[in-house]
């Protein structure tokens, strides 16, 4: 699997469900960030979560991350329709290197009315 | 506060021409990155500049791509001669502080015939 990895591809629910999503990374990290993509537009920065928390709230979003698993997850509760987007988590490698961050392919999520 | 503003919002060139994309970033971010996401594939690191320095550009393709960030304020990724492997979105990035929030712009999307 590749770096900031998203299970599942696709998922699909109804309005008012919670979602979530999951990512797996491999490289030891400074801190993992999710992003959502509305169709043909630009990158959203949902949440940021450090390699010292495990846990974390936005609104209707909840991050956890377990670096010992290397692995994150995003629950979107009460879902809406306008959650419909693609989720990105991305890494950024610990240590003094390269700030670029890592993306997976992304969760593809449809809200059904 | 004004976001990341990029252009153009599409460039439809033919291989062999030369394209020059532009990056504005928020206000006051000494950070910005280069991203660029071909078809089916993930989010790609390309280049981060600290003011006008360049401190990574490990991401980048090949000698054909060129950015700059004269006086450390907006930034030109050039691609010049264009091939058809080229085709993907170009997303710029800021951030404040190194190994913080990167805020993306909506990306240019390049279609080389």
């Amino acid at each position: 699997s590749q770096q900031g990895e998203e299970d599942p591809q696709a998922l699909s629910i109804q309005e008012g469900e919670n979602a979530t999503m999951n990512c797996s990374y491999k490289t030891s990290i400074n801190n993992l960030q999710w992003y959502r993509q509305n169709s043909g537009r630009g990158l959203v920065h949902l949440i940021l979560i450090r390699s010292n928390e495990r846990e974390k709230h936005s609104g209707r979003l909840r991050v956890t991350l377990d670096t010992s698993k290397k692995s994150s997850s995003l629950l979107i509760t009460a879902s809406r329709a306008a959650d419909t987007a693609s989720y990105f988590c991305a890494t950024d490698a610990l240590g003094g290197g390269a700030d670029g961050l890592t993306f997976g392919k992304g969760t593809h999520l449809i809200i059904q009315p | 506060e004004a976001g990341v503003t990029q252009f153009p919002s599409h460039s439809v060139i033919e291989k062999g021409q030369t394209v020059t994309l532009r990056c504005d970033p928020i206000s006051g971010h000494d950070n910005l990155y280069w991203y660029r996401r071909v078809m089916g594939k993930e989010i790609k690191f390309l280049l981060h500049f600290v003011k006008e320095s360049k401190q990574d550009e490990s991401g980048m393709p090949n000698n054909r791509f060129l950015a700059e960030r004269t006086g450390g304020t907006y930034s030109t990724l050039k691609v010049q001669p264009a091939e058809l492997e080229d085709s993907g979105v170009y997303f710029c990035a800021s951030s404040q502080v190194r190994k913080e929030t990167q805020y993306f712009g909506p990306g240019t999307r390049l279609l080389v015939l």
